[in-house]
């Protein structure tokens, strides 16, 4: 059973424009949300989190959106840019199982110049 | 700052053999959490140590353990190694708060042939 899901594996947008990552999750016991990048050869990279009692958080062009009724969330970048190019992952994260982040399967981001 | 290291980057062993696999993390971080990358997939949580004890373990065989040494650096053991072993392994650390995230090493690529 797999908590957390990305059922997009890929994105391709323009430069400029938004683009929108979206994730599900089926625990409704996460207490955290969290966007990582993930660069090729290189480690996942933190990006931006968000509260389960919060339906938005804001961090320069990121913006991470809870949708807690649809256990839904998405993280909006604007505008794109091409070095957003990227695999993004969606985590989540329990109190009641701490040290533990359950990860999508992650998108990838194509931002074309 | 140095980041979270990992070693070695690449290792290459032999079914039914055992691999050792090595994280240093950040300074000030005493928590260190493993995860287990295959290929085309999501991150899956293996281990948490905070202050040299483990705290929290993922669904994995009793044949993946390791510890944290007093200087808060870790050490992964997988023993009886599998070709299903093959994956990207990636140490993380943090302060232990959920919503800072974690900051991840570049893995280490072990292949079990």
């Amino acid at each position: 059973d797999q908590q957390v899901k990305q059922n997009s594996p890929s994105l391709s947008v323009q430069e400029g424009r938004i683009s929108i990552l979206n994730c599900d999750y089926t625990n409704s016991m996460f207490d955290y949300f969290l966007w990582y990048k993930k660069y090729p050869a290189e480690g996942p990279t933190f990006l931006i989190s968000i509260s389960s009692i919060k339906d938005k958080n804001e961090d320069g062009r990121f913006t991470v959106f809870l949708n807690k009724s649809a256990k839904h969330l998405s993280l909006h970048i604007v505008p794109s840019q091409p070095g957003d190019s990227a695999v993004y992952f969606c985590a989540a994260s329990s109190r009641t199982n701490a040290g533990k982040s359950t990860f999508g399967d992650g998108t990838t981001l194509t931002v074309k110049p | 700052e140095a980041g979270v290291t990992q070693s070695p980057t690449h290792l290459i062993k032999t079914r039914g053999q055992q691999a050792t696999l090595r994280c240093s993390p950040i300074s000030g971080h005493t928590s260190v959490y493993w995860y287990q990358q295959a290929l085309g997939l999501g991150l899956q949580f293996l281990l948490w140590y905070d202050e040299g004890e483990e705290r929290n373990r993922g669904n994995f065989p009793p044949r993946f353990s390791g510890r944290q040494f007093p200087n808060y650096s870790s050490e992964l053991n997988v023993n009886a190694l599998e070709l299903e072993d093959s994956a990207l392994y990636l140490c993380a650390s943090s302060l232990v708060r959920e919503e800072y995230g974690y900051t991840f090493g570049s893995g280490t690529r072990l292949t079990v042939v």
